[in-house]
């Protein structure tokens, strides 16, 4: 089974500075496709970010970006300029390719709480 | 607009008292999952649902039931709530077809936070 880990639980950065949050991955499929949501205070799930694991090409998505480690397994996500809105807990996902369980589940990680310091 | 409802948004309840959360989406998806969110292990699939009549279990199903009916419908059945089921409750959907839900991913309702007394 396909196991996601965030292992840092909080966060913290000055607004407009840069900061990344890790995220790794363990699974034996080739072809998978990876997530980052949002979630503000609000509950709100927020999709931040995707990823599919046969593109080489990082991810990027205005001020946030990945770095996709596909042989390390190791799917970070990057927010440059930061600002006091990005203030949430935020969660990686995985979501396997196969038909039918692997498409219907995302399997997430713990959540990282991210702060931004005025 | 399109979106995931889920109601009631807040509830607490007795240990044993029956309760349902109502999840509804208006794109005409076919998936559609139920999750809980915990501290320190993120979010965890309940059930899921392919299409009308065809569910099954997720990774945590244990004192759950749902139902599919209709397409737009998935609500999830609490029959005899316990303290361990006090937990934040999500509702997602997404299309069946890649590239036809935006970015693959699904959509989510609010959440409903449950306690359990």
């Amino acid at each position: 089974a396909q196991t996601v880990t965030q292992s840092q639980p909080e966060m913290s950065v000055q607004e407009a500075e840069t900061v990344t949050l890790s995220c790794t991955y363990d699974t034996s499929e080739s072809d998978y496709y990876l997530f980052w949501y949002k979630q503000p205070p609000s509950r709100q799930m927020i999709l931040v970010i995707r990823q599919e694991a046969y593109k080489q090409q990082n991810a990027t998505e205005n001020r946030f970006s990945v770095n996709f480690q596909k042989a390390a397994k190791s799917f970070s996500l990057k927010i440059s300029d930061s600002q006091l809105g990005d203030a949430a807990m935020y969660f990686c996902a995985y979501r396997s390719p196969k038909f039918p369980s692997g498409a219907q589940k995302l399997v997430f990680g713990q959540g990282t709480r991210l702060t931004i310091n005025p | 607009e399109a979106q995931v409802t889920q109601n009631p948004r807040y509830l607490i309840t007795v240990t044993g008292k029956k309760l349902t959360v109502t999840c509804s989406q208006n794109m005409n998806h076919e998936y559609m999952s139920w999750y809980r969110q915990d501290p320190g292990l993120g979010l965890r699939q309940i059930y899921y649902s392919m299409n009308v009549e065809v569910t099954d279990k997720g990774d945590v199903p244990e004192g759950y039931k749902v139902s599919r009916k209709e397409k737009r419908n998935f609500p999830l059945i609490l029959e005899s709530p316990s303290p361990n089921q006090t937990s934040l409750y999500f509702c997602a959907s997404r299309h069946k077809y890649r590239g036809l839900s935006g970015a693959y991913g699904y959509t989510f309702g609010s959440g409903t936070r449950l306690t359990v007394v």
